[in-house]
């Protein structure tokens, strides 16, 4: 079984300031590991996603993640966020490993990120 | 862009009434995916197709049920509508080739049940 936790609820920021939103999962297979973004009335879209080899991943829009295993965190950060990223951001885990979650999504609360000019 | 859709995109409807969620995607993915939000909680699966006419229930258990006739049609039915179904319910479709795959998201159903 795999879980998903994410440590804040809500992160209110300001326009150009640098925001990370913490991620820590657990599981007891190997996991790939995901992020998606939820603007106000639309669905997911995926930011990025570490499958394997190195650590830090880059996603559209400037977002970045870093995994670490000895952590099991996979935290996004971008260095200056803009109004536009206003919206909910997910972090979500899926096994590798075959068994019965295979292919199967296991998401994440949500954080709701605010950035106020 | 991911070309999947989703009607009605709202629905408010008076318990005991009969619904269909329609799902549909252009990208002739094999697998698609019915989840379930509720505000400020996680998504939760509900229902899972890998191919037409396999369907398998979620982790989390609703009385809804689906089907998988065509490809790139998954619509999601309440036979009786009840309150604690009201909920956001988002489709979603990836390719079959491995748990890596992107699942690209539809932009979801509001059903509010009276």
């Amino acid at each position: 079984a795999q879980s998903v936790t994410q440590l804040d609820s809500q992160v209110p920021v300001f326009e150009e300031a640098p925001v990370e939103l913490r991620c820590n999962y657990s599981s007891s297979v190997s996991v790939y590991l995901f992020w998606y973004v939820q603007y106000p009335n639309q669905g997911l879209q995926l930011l990025l996603k570490y499958l394997s080899g190195s650590t830090l991943v880059k996603g559209i829009n400037g977002f970045e993640a870093e995994f670490n295993k000895s952590q099991t965190s996979f935290h996004l950060r971008k260095p200056s966020v803009h109004i536009s990223d206003t919206a909910e951001y997910f972090c979500a885990v899926i096994s590798n490993a075959g068994g019965t979650s295979y292919g199967k999504l296991t998401f994440g609360q949500g954080t709701i990120l605010t950035v106020h000019p | 862009e991911a070309d999947i859709y989703q009607t009605p995109r709202y629905l408010v409807i008076g318990t005991g009434k009969k619904i269909t969620l329609e799902c549909s995607q252009t990208m002739g993915h094999d697998k698609m995916y019915w989840y379930q939000q509720d505000p400020g909680m996680e998504l939760h699966l509900i229902h899972y197709s890998y191919g037409v006419n396999s369907t398998e229930k979620g982790d989390l258990s609703s009385e809804s049920t689906v089907s998988r006739i065509r490809t790139e049609h998954f619509p999601l039915t309440l036979e009786s509508a009840r309150p604690s179904h009201t909920s956001q319910y988002l489709c979603a479709s990836s390719e079959s080739q491995g748990a890596w795959e992107t699942q690209y998201f539809g932009p979801g159903t509001r059903l509010l049940v009276l």
